[in-house]
């Protein structure tokens, strides 16, 4: 069974980066395909990125072009989501999860304020 | 990219009820790559329904899935109290992955 435990709550500035972790337990990492979610404050789910197996490459949401990196740590079965250039709309908490959806991490709470 | 637009934006039952969620696709679907999620308020998403139509583990026997191609359903045949959530359907055969915007089911 999967799974997956992200890092604790962030607060940043506007214009900062965080960066998310989600350690994965259960499977190796290179197993499976992660993808990132988030969903802000009383919104619904948002897709933002992840692996892609039949491209084998990581794929992302136009909209975050530019600003989001996601690695994978594969000694350590760690997935690591960074979102640059923060601003107030990106407060939501940030949900890691395999792609067919069977495993979800607990959450992670980004503030963005000044 | 495929626009999922779900249906009712809320819907208000009874326990004992059934309740019927619809999701529509701007696009054909691959049924494979079709889920069904529930969310409670301050928890993360849990997978009901994948492949359109099969429970995930330790899912009730009370939820379905149903639909091909633009038109899922999803069916909860006797409402229980702890059904009362907010459900989201989501595909993701065709990048971009999207979601539904989400069904509340509310208690009457």
């Amino acid at each position: 069974q999967v799974q997956l435990v992200q890092s604790g709550a962030e607060v940043k500035k506007p214009g900062a980066s965080v960066k998310v972790s989600c350690k994965v337990s259960g499977y190796r990492l290179t197993e499976l395909s992660i993808h990132w979610v988030r969903q802000a404050p009383g919104e619904g789910l948002e897709w933002m990125g992840g692996f892609d197996p039949d491209e084998g490459e990581i794929i992302f949401a136009q909209r975050f072009q530019g600003r989001i990196t996601m690695t994978e740590d594969t000694s350590t079965d760690t997935a690591y989501m960074d979102l640059g250039s923060l601003r107030s709309e990106d407060t939501a908490v940030y949900y890691c999860a395999t792609i067919n959806g069977h495993s979800w991490g607990q959450g992670t709470l980004v503030t963005v304020s000044s | 990219e495929i626009v999922l637009t779900q249906s009712p934006g809320t819907l208000s039952l009874s326990p004992g009820e059934r309740a019927t969620l619809s999701c529509r696709a701007s696009l054909s679907v691959n049924s494979n790559y079709f889920t069904w999620y529930q969310q409670k308020r301050g928890q993360a998403p849990r997978l009901l329904i994948y492949a359109a139509s099969s429970r995930a583990t330790g899912i009730p026997d009370r939820f379905s899935g149903s639909g091909s191609g633009t038109d899922f359903t999803l069916t909860i045949s006797r409402l229980e109290p702890e059904d009362f959530a907010v459900y989201y359907c989501q595909q993701y055969g065709s990048s971009p992955i999207t979601f539904g915007q989400g069904t509340r089911l509310e208690i009457k």
